[in-house]
């Protein structure tokens, strides 16, 4: 069964400054890819960034990056210059073997402090 | 560009009384699927379906039945509620294949009572 662990039920960082979530995950798969999702207060369901395993670099949206290690099927959000709208709940995810069925987390809820 | 819409945003239910949650996608996704979130669980996954006629169960099915008689339209229809299944549930879609991310509708608040 593939699963999904976010350790941090709860993160809390000073506005402007960085912050890491973490993520660990369990497949079988080679080839497949990994999503961070944002969940405001709103509930909205919000696509963060998104890796897939065979690149080498980590991908970066803006001051959303990650740190993808692959061996250890490590997959954390690092958010830099923490801004208040940044404040959510924050969801790791993974596909299953079929695709589209994405596997969560239990989510992270993260608040900036002004 | 409406993306996923899902209708009513909240519900209160009576035990035992039958609803359906209205799910519709103009993006021409042939992946459609229903998750519920509750506290410290994360969303899990009810029903899903990767074309009109074609529906599977996911991890949490029980009490829960879907169709899929055109590509736009998932309805997720709850047979007989129980307090068990006060959630909110969100609706999802996604064209084919491991790289592509879900697009989510904003959820429905379920209370059963």
């Amino acid at each position: 069964a593939q699963t999904v662990t976010q350790s941090q039920p709860e993160m809390s960082v000073q506005e402007a400054e960085t912050v890491t979530l973490s993520c660990t995950y369990d497949t079988s798969e080679s080839d497949y890819y990994l999503f961070w999702y944002k969940q405001p207060p709103s509930r909205q369901m919000i696509l963060v960034i998104r890796q897939e395993a065979y690149k080498q670099q980590n991908a970066t949206e803006n001051r959303f990056s990650v740190n993808f290690q692959k061996a250890a099927k490590s997959f954390s959000l690092k958010i830099s210059d923490s801004q208040l709208g940044d404040a959510a709940m924050y969801f790791c995810a993974h596909p299953g073997q079929d695709g589209n069925k994405l596997v969560f987390g239990a989510g992270t809820i993260l608040r900036v402090k002004s | 560009n409406a993306g996923v819409t899902q209708t009513p945003k909240f519900q209160v239910l009576k035990t035992g009384q039958s609803m359906t949650l209205q799910c519709a996608q103009d993006m021409n996704h042939e992946y459609m699927s229903w998750y519920r979130q509750d506290p410290g669980m994360g969303l899990r996954l009810i029903h899903y379906s990767v074309g009109a006629g074609i529906t599977d169960q996911g991890e949490v099915p029980n009490g829960y039945n879907v169709s899929r008689s055109t590509t736009e339209d998932f309805p997720l229809r709850l047979l007989s509620a129980a307090p068990s299944q006060t959630s909110v549930y969100f609706c999802a879609s996604g064209r084919q294949g491991k790289s592509s991310p879900l697009h989510f509708g904003n959820g429905t608040r379920l209370t059963v009572t």
